[in-house]
């Protein structure tokens, strides 16, 4: 939607290990949401970077990280990985005077 | 906390309408979203709407709202097999998300019969 990037589109990683998820910019688009869609709990709030700063964090574990780069573009980091990390991670990009998120397809990250 | 509430499925015939309810529970909520997932795919932005609105038409979209109730709907018009997906009720009480974030509700799966 609206030009979101996000990539790798799939990763397989394993217990333990870490994963490293990157979302594009959009121009003017200051704000990035990241979001975890697990099977059966839904679409749960993640981080909010805004302006290359943390603004917020959902309650997710500190194994969950991120930053925001000065272009706007963003990493999602989750160390120490668990079975339970499986899901689709979405990031979606926003504007502070506009109404409405814009969403990448997501990375679908599967922990063996 | 705050919370979305949706039904898991809707079954329509292709033609007809499909109306897919949203329930929710936070007081301060002032914007009210619809998105659609298709498989495999991430979040498409259908519409919003505000909370001082109580209805909102887009095409063969009709969004209403009741505020007193904390009740949202969605209405397609002339359903199609391509309308077959997930639709995401959401609510924020700030503009673009604010802090928290948007909070959603867990998808109402949108089937088409022939």
């Amino acid at each position: 939607e609206a030009g979101v990037t996000q990539s790798p589109t799939h990763l397989i990683k394993t217990r333990g290990q870490q994963a490293t998820l990157r979302c594009s910019p959009i121009s003017g688009h200051t704000s990035v949401y990241w979001y975890q869609q697990a099977l059966g709990l839904g679409l749960q709030f993640l981080l909010w970077y805004d302006e290359g700063e943390e603004r917020n964090r959902g309650n997710f574990p500190p194994r969950f990280s991120g930053r925001q780069f000065p272009n706007y573009s963003s990493e999602l980091n989750v160390n120490a990985l668990e079975l339970e990390d499986s899901a689709l991670y979405l990031c979606a990009r926003a504007k502070r005077e506009e109404d409405t998120q814009y969403f990448g397809p997501g990375t679908r990250l599967t922990v063996l | 906390g705050e919370d979305v509430e949706q039904s898991l499925f809707l079954s329509v015939r292709e033609g007809d309408s499909s109306v897919i309810n949203c329930t929710y529970t936070d007081s301060s909520s002032t914007y009210l979203y619809w998105y659609k997932q298709e498989p495999g795919a991430g979040l498409q932005l259908l519409t919003y709407i505000f909370s001082n609105m109580d209805m909102k038409q887009d095409q063969r979209l009709t969004v209403l709202l009741n505020k007193k109730d904390k009740h949202l709907s969605l209405r397609i018009a002339d359903t199609q097999t391509g309308d077959s997906a997930i639709y995401f009720c959401a609510e924020s009480s700030d503009s673009g998300g604010g802090a928290d974030g948007l909070t959603f509700g867990k998808g109402t799966h949108l089937i088409i019969q022939p």
